[in-house]
């Protein structure tokens, strides 16, 4: 069972570029999470995704950052005209279910942006 | 916002010793996850706590849930070299959002 896959594993942008982030869920998962990790801190949480629909985006910045999970295909993490601050690692998680019992979250590998 | 204050923030310590380290909240959760996490990775989960009181444990790792529901400990027992980390607590204050405390580096010295 394949796990959580991201991809790129290492993206370096300019300044003012745009980065895009792709997650794929694990087999069987419809909820996807997006987090950031700066270095020597722990996972910010960033937004919650399930098919189609935002659930949480509070931890999301208003500006230039905006995510999706469509019907088919990955969920997407988008940053717009991105600044040396957007540098850091970015973390997807799936779950097979929000709500309920069943809170483990499993984590991709990571996306570590490079801004220069 | 509410926070996870995790301790020790280091660790370093001869193989075989046991390792303990917890983790605390300014408010009730009703899930504890511990994950581990390598360099150039992502966290891997490790232990889930979802009762007050619970004790659970994963080979060499134990963990609790306090019976406060503020707090969760994780024990790790006869350390080898491949225990070396960060480990992370994480809580949900909401259904959605996962919090994360500021980890523990582990290092073990053969």
């Amino acid at each position: 069972n394949a796990g959580v896959m991201q991809n790129p594993r290492h993206l370096v942008r300019r300044r003012g570029q745009e980065a895009r982030l792709r997650c794929s869920p694990m087999k069987g998962h419809s909820h996807v999470y997006w987090y950031r990790q700066l270095p020597e801190e722990g996972l910010k949480f960033m937004v919650y995704l399930q098919k189609e629909n935002i659930i949480d985006e509070s931890g999301m910045p208003k500006e230039r950052f905006s995510a999706e999970f469509p019907k088919e295909g990955p969920s997407i993490l988008r940053i717009q005209q991105v600044v040396r601050g957007d540098s850091a690692a970015y973390f997807c998680a799936s779950s097979p279910q929000g709500q309920g019992s069943s809170y483990e979250q499993y984590f991709g590998p990571g996306t570590r942006l490079t801004v220069t | 916002g509410q926070q996870l204050n995790q301790s020790p923030q280091s660790m370093f310590i001869q193989e075989g010793e046991d390792v303990s380290m917890n983790c605390t909240s300014s408010s009730i959760f009703n899930t504890w996850l511990w994950y581990k996490q390598d360099p150039g990775e992502g966290p891997v989960l490790l232990i889930a706590l979802y009762k007050a009181g619970e004790l659970t444990s994963n080979g060499r790792l134990t963990a609790q849930f306090g019976i406060t529901r503020k707090d969760s400990f994780l024990n790790i027992s006869a350390s080898i070299p491949s225990d070396v980390g960060i480990y992370f607590c994480a809580g949900y204050p909401s259904r959605s959002k996962l919090i994360f405390g500021q980890g523990t580096t582990l290092q073990v010295k053969p």
